[in-house]
């Protein structure tokens, strides 16, 4: 079975500050898709980025990139130049395609004015 | 498109009451899924469709039925309300390999 980790439940960051959150998942799969998920208070999950495993090229989205090492089988996200509205939980997840996504437990971001 | 959409948004049910949650996509996505979501615990999968008349158990399946008579829909029964069934519910849908989209939640509470 796939699974995720989310090794630091809390995280904090100076506003305009860089951070960068960890993520390793598991599978004996080549072929994958890897997502952070945003919910901020209101509740709503909010795609951030999205990566595809045969992809060698890291994803980035604006201010938010990814790094992404297949072989270690890691996913971390970057947010640069860090803003008081990217306070919110971050999930990380992963699916094969035709398969349900899988979430790790989640980062709690804290921006600090 | 209203994208997927979930009924009611809060519920407070009694310990053995049943109620059912609804769940409907517009999106024509092959894929749905239920959620919940407990403090600590990220979201937990509780079944999923990749299509009508197709269902699947996930993780945490026991307490919980579903059905998938259309591809738009995908309610979630629970048929007597435990006080551990506390949670807040999320209902989403996919198609392959691309993002899924989540409904705004359930916030249910059992007494």
């Amino acid at each position: 079975a796939q699974t995720v980790t989310q090794s630091q439940p809390e995280m904090s960051v100076q506003e305009a500050e860089t951070v960068t959150l960890s993520c390793t998942y598991d599978t004996s799969e080549s072929d994958y898709y890897l997502f952070w998920y945003k919910q901020p208070p209101s509740r709503q999950m909010i795609l951030v980025i999205r990566q595809e495993a045969y992809k060698q090229q890291n994803a980035t989205e604006n201010r938010f990139s990814v790094n992404f090492q297949k072989a270690a089988k890691s996913f971390s996200l970057k947010i640069s130049d860090s803003q008081l509205g990217d306070a919110a939980m971050y999930f990380c997840a992963f699916h094969l395609g035709d398969t349900p996504l899988v979430f790790g437990k989640g980062t709690r971001l804290s921006v600090i004015a | 498109n209203a994208g997927v959409t979930q009924t009611p948004k809060f519920q407070v049910l009694k310990t053995g009451q049943s109620m059912t949650l609804q769940c409907a996509q517009d999106m024509n996505h092959e894929y749905m899924s239920w959620y919940r979501q407990d403090p600590g615990m990220g979201l937990r999968l509780i079944h999923y469709s990749v299509g009508a008349g197709i269902t699947d158990q996930g993780e945490v399946p026991n307490g919980y039925n579903v059905s998938r008579s259309t591809t738009e829909d995908f309610p979630l029964r629970l048929l007597s309300a435990a006080p551990s069934q506390t949670s807040v519910y999320f209902c989403a849908s996919k198609k392959g390999g691309n993002e899924q989209f989540f409904g705004p939640g359930t916030r249910l509470t059992v007494l």
